[in-house]
C-alpha cells in the first residue's frame, strides 16, 4: 500500500538557523499536502501542491513538489521560536478518491 | 458549528469494553477522515467517507473498529472490546471535497486500562 515517508524525525535548531524537512511517496501523487501542528494541539493545514515541480512561498516558508511528483520538501528560513511544532506531509495518490496518508512528521525545537 | 467538533475531548475505559467517538464535521463539508495519533507518532489513516458512496476502510487496525456516517454529517468510530494498545488520540477531519484541506477537531485522546 501507499507509504510516506518523511525525515528527520526530529531537529533541533537555533533560532535564526534554517530548518528542513523532506517528505518521500513510494507511489506517484495527484497532490501533496503539509500541516503544522503545535503541540498539544491539532494539525493546521499550511498548503497544497498539485503541479509537477511546483514551487509555493508563505513569509519564510519555501514548500516544493518534486517533477516526479513522489517527493516533497519544506523549508523555513531563519526560524523562530514560532515556528516550533511537528510539520506533517500528506499525500493523495490518484484512484484512491480523497484518500491522504501523512508521513510521520518532523518535530522541530528552536531554542532562542 | 464553526469547526469539527468531537466527543468526548477525553475517555478512560476498562479493557474489553465498547467506546463511541463522535465527530461532528463542518457544515456542507462532504468528506470526513479518521486518524489515530499515538504519543508523540504520526497520523494514522482509519476511514474516509466521500458523500454517499462507499466508504474507504482500509486504514481500519481489525474487525473490533468499526465507522458509520449518517444523513452525510455526523460520523461514529466504535472500537468494541478495546485494548490497551487502542489508547491514542482518535482525530476527525473533513473537508469541501475529498482530497481537499482538512479541517481538523481537536481530538478524542481515549486511555484504555
Amino acid at each position: 500500500g501507499q507509504q510516506v515517508m518523511q525525515i528527520p524525525q526530529y531537529q533541533h535548531v537555533q533560532e535564526g538557523e534554517d530548518f528542513t524537512t523532506y517528505c518521500n511517496s513510494s507511489t506517484t501523487l495527484s497532490n501533496i499536502q503539509w500541516y503544522k501542528q503545535r503541540p498539544g494541539g491539532h494539525p493546521v493545514f499550511l498548503i497544497q501542491l498539485v503541479k509537477s515541480g511546483e514551487v509555493k512561498k508563505q513569509k519564510r516558508l519555501t514548500f516544493q513538489f518534486g517533477e516526479a511528483k513522489k517527493n516533497s520538501s519544506l523549508h523555513i528560513t531563519a526560524t523562530q521560536t514560532t515556528d516550533v511544532g511537528t510539520y506533517f506531509c500528506a499525500g493523495q495518490e490518484y484512484n484512491q478518491g480523497g484518500k491522504l496518508i501523512f508521513g510521520q512528521g518532523t518535530e522541530l525545537s528552536v531554542k532562542p | 458549528g464553526a469547526g469539527v467538533s468531537q466527543s468526548p475531548s477525553n475517555k478512560v475505559t476498562e479493557k474489553g469494553k465498547d467506546v463511541e467517538l463522535r465527530c461532528d464535521p463542518i457544515s456542507g463539508h462532504t468528506a470526513l477522515y479518521w486518524y489515530r495519533q499515538s504519543l508523540g507518532q504520526g497520523l494514522e489513516f482509519l476511514i474516509y467517507f466521500q458523500g454517499n458512496s462507499a466508504p474507504d476502510k482500509s486504514g481500519l487496525p481489525s474487525d473490533r473498529f468499526s465507522a458509520e456516517r449518517t444523513g452525510g454529517s455526523v460520523s461514529t468510530l466504535t472500537i468494541q472490546r478495546t485494548q490497551q494498545e487502542d489508547s491514542a488520540v482518535y482525530l476527525c477531519a473533513s473537508s469541501l471535497e475529498g482530497g481537499e484541506k482538512l479541517f481538523f477537531g481537536s481530538g478524542t485522546q481515549l486511555s484504555v486500562l
